[in-house]
This record gives C-alpha cells, sequence and structure tokens, in this order.
C-alpha cells in the first residue's frame, strides 16, 4: 500500500496561473519535506514542516508556499508559476530531524507550465 | 563547489559486471550517508545507509571514509534491472538531505 501519496501525479498550469499540489501519507510521520527535481538535477528541499513548524529553506524563492492542515497532509502552494517552475515535484516524510532518520518519498508530480 | 559531488557517468557497462561509483562531500560535519537509487521519472528510493565500517547488501557494497569525505558503491554482477540513477545523499542538520547530482547506470544485454 502506498504510504505517501501525490496528487495529481502530472499537473498542467498556465504562466501565471496559482496551482497547488498535494501530498498525503499513511505513516504518521511528524516531518514533511517538499523538494523540486528539475531534469538532470538533484533534488533541492523547498521546505519542511515539523509538525506544525514550518522551516523555509532560505534560497527558496517567496512564490512557493506551503500549508500543513494536519498531520497527515501538505500542500506546495506555487502562487505564480514560471516557466522555469516545470519540475518534478517530491514529497516526502520522516518519523523525526534526527540524522539518519529514513525519508519516504512519494512518487511525485511531474509540473507543466504553459 | 557542490556540496556532493559524483562521477558524472553515464556508466554503460555489460551484464554480469562489476561497477564502482564515487562520491565526494564537502561538510566534514556531516553524520549521515546514504545511496539512493532512483528510476526514469520516479521518486528516489533508498537503497542503502552507509556507515563507517562499511556495509553489504547482496551485490551492493557501500564505503565511508571519513577522512577523505569520500562515499563509494560497489555493485557486482550488473543486472539488467540495475540500471537506473544512483544519488548520493549526505544528511546534514535538522535531518536535511543533501543530494548529488546522480550517476546514470545502464546494464547493456
Amino acid at each position: 500500500d502506498a504510504m505517501v501519496i501525490q496528487n495529481p501525479r502530472y499537473q498542467v498550469t498556465q504562466f501565471g496561473k496559482p496551482v497547488t499540489l498535494s501530498c498525503s501519507q499513511t505513516l504518521n510521520h511528524n516531518v514533511m519535506y517538499w523538494y523540486q527535481q528539475k531534469s538532470s538535477q538533484a533534488p533541492k528541499l523547498l521546505f519542511h514542516y515539523y509538525d506544525k513548524d514550518f522551516n523555509n529553506e532560505a534560497d527558496t524563492p517567496d512564490n512557493f508556499q506551503s500549508r500543513r492542515p494536519n498531520t497527515s497532509f501538505c500542500f506546495l502552494d506555487i502562487r505564480s508559476p514560471g516557466l522555469g517552475d516545470a519540475a518534478m515535484y517530491l514529497c516526502a516524510t520522516s518519523r523525526g530531524t534526527t540524522e539518519a532518520e529514513t525519508q519516504y518519498f512519494g512518487p511525485g508530480t511531474r509540473l507543466l507550465v504553459l | 563547489r557542490k556540496e556532493v559531488e559524483q562521477d558524472p557517468g553515464p556508466f554503460n557497462v555489460p551484464e554480469g559486471a562489476t561497477v564502482a561509483f564515487n562520491c565526494t562531500y564537502s561538510n566534514s560535519a556531516s553524520q549521515s550517508f546514504f545511496w539512493y537509487r532512483q528510476d526514469c521519472r520516479k521518486e528516489p528510493k533508498l537503497l542503502m545507509s552507509v556507515y563507517s565500517s562499511g556495509n553489504e547488501d547482496g551485490r551492493f557494497t557501500a564505503q565511508l571514509n571519513r577522512a577523505s569525505q569520500y562515499i563509494s558503491l560497489l555493485i557486482r554482477d550488473s543486472k539488467l534491472s540495475d540500471s537506473a540513477t544512483y544519488l548520493c545523499v549526505v544528511g546534514g542538520a535538522t535531518n536535511k538531505l543533501i543530494f548529488g547530482t546522480g550517476t546514470l547506470l545502464a546494464v547493456q544485454p
């Protein structure tokens, strides 16, 4: 059974049109992460939540926001998508934030911006 | 300098070959190290953690050299199903994972 679920798997949006990507988990993990992976590049952490505490990476653009209404769900909002935001967006979870905690990844949402 | 650097690849090897990937990391304070596997257009999946003493899982052997800040992955008796991108990953503070750009392995029949 899927443990980290991302919807939709593919998302097409128009330049400047807000879009929301969804992630849910059945692991009851405390931490949820959002990564951006562009073609032929490494996944790059955008931000993470430890419970309700939001932790933004210093170089994450303001255009990217996140919400975590409860333990199970986390959303990535892109307020005004640009062509450069086309990428795979990966959600991951872990029990905690100590080093060596395994992160479990969802299948990703591939975003296309027209 | 990138925080995690890997062999650029791609590696094209015949079935049954032994192949080794190397990785270096810049933060000497890093404490956790992993190899992830990523298939085309799929999510990264943990292949194995890497421990100071080195560890083996079937055909896969990982080594860590803290003094040289160097991690390796050895795959013996390559299978067609091993074809994928192998990501070297270093764990930082608050479990932040720093990914290398990956090395593409193509095992040929």
